[in-house]
């Protein structure tokens, strides 16, 4: 399987402040990333796919970049709403690969 | 509007198996995969598997196959999971999430989760 390594797993932040989180894969995986956001007792939300693409309905102060095996998510100016959990996940599935691996998360606080 | 809904909370006994639903709306049902994500208390996301709902054709985590079985029925839009021979760590919350039948889009939309609790 294709493992996810999340970094850092905690940062702590103010409002307003850039934030960046990477991913990395262990293997190459082009651009099947997607990126997602958690908060506490919620299901996740899809922010990114395809690495850079923004979802519909998404704030342009998140973006990704990246392909291959490192990755970034970018929050240009943290809001309170965007204290929260984020998660990458791997999108390929074509054999041999069969699991859509997510990474170990980071949890973004207040400072 | 999309909607997922699942099952409500299970509790189970080691040993036992649950089942778990996921009822579809608001879209067409057999574009779009399902797939089933847990998630245990305080710990992250974790992909089991999805179904075609068209074909009924699955692929599972390798941690997962022979314990999973995922299934649907077209005529109510639902798909369902089963996990057997549950065990103490198998306690999380269990949501669907479908994709786009290339997978590529991501997870757009989840359902509420189901908590499956097993304790003796």
């Amino acid at each position: 399987d294709i493992q996810l390594t999340q970094s850092p797993s905690f940062l702590s932040a103010s409002v307003g402040d850039r934030v960046t989180i990477t991913c990395r894969a262990s293997q190459g995986i082009s651009n099947y990333l997607a990126w997602y956001q958690q908060k506490p007792g919620k299901a996740p939300k899809l922010l990114i796919y395809g690495a850079t693409t923004l979802q519909s309905g998404v704030p342009s102060r998140f973006s990704g970049s990246g392909s291959g095996t490192e990755f970034t998510l970018t929050i240009s100016s943290l809001q309170p709403e965007d204290f929260a959990t984020y998660y990458c996940q791997q999108l390929n599935s074509y054999p041999p690969e069969i699991s859509l691996t997510f990474g170990g998360g980071t949890k973004v606080e207040i400072k | 509007q999309v909607q997922l809904v699942q099952s409500g909370a299970e509790v189970k006994k080691p040993g036992a198996s649950v089942k778990v639903s996921c009822k579809a709306s608001g879209y067409t049902f057999t574009a779009y995969y399902m797939h089933w994500v847990r998630q245990a208390p305080g710990q992250g996301l974790e992909w089991m598997g999805w179904i075609n709902p068209n074909s009924g054709g699955t692929n599972f985590a390798p941690k997962f196959q022979g314990r999973v079985t995922m299934t649907r029925d077209t005529s109510i839009t639902t798909v369902y999971m089963e996990l057997s021979r549950l065990k103490s760590d198998d306690t999380a919350v269990y949501y669907c999430a479908r994709t786009y039948y290339d997978i590529l889009t991501g997870h757009d939309y989840w359902g509420q989760g189901t908590l499956v609790t097993v304790s003796s």
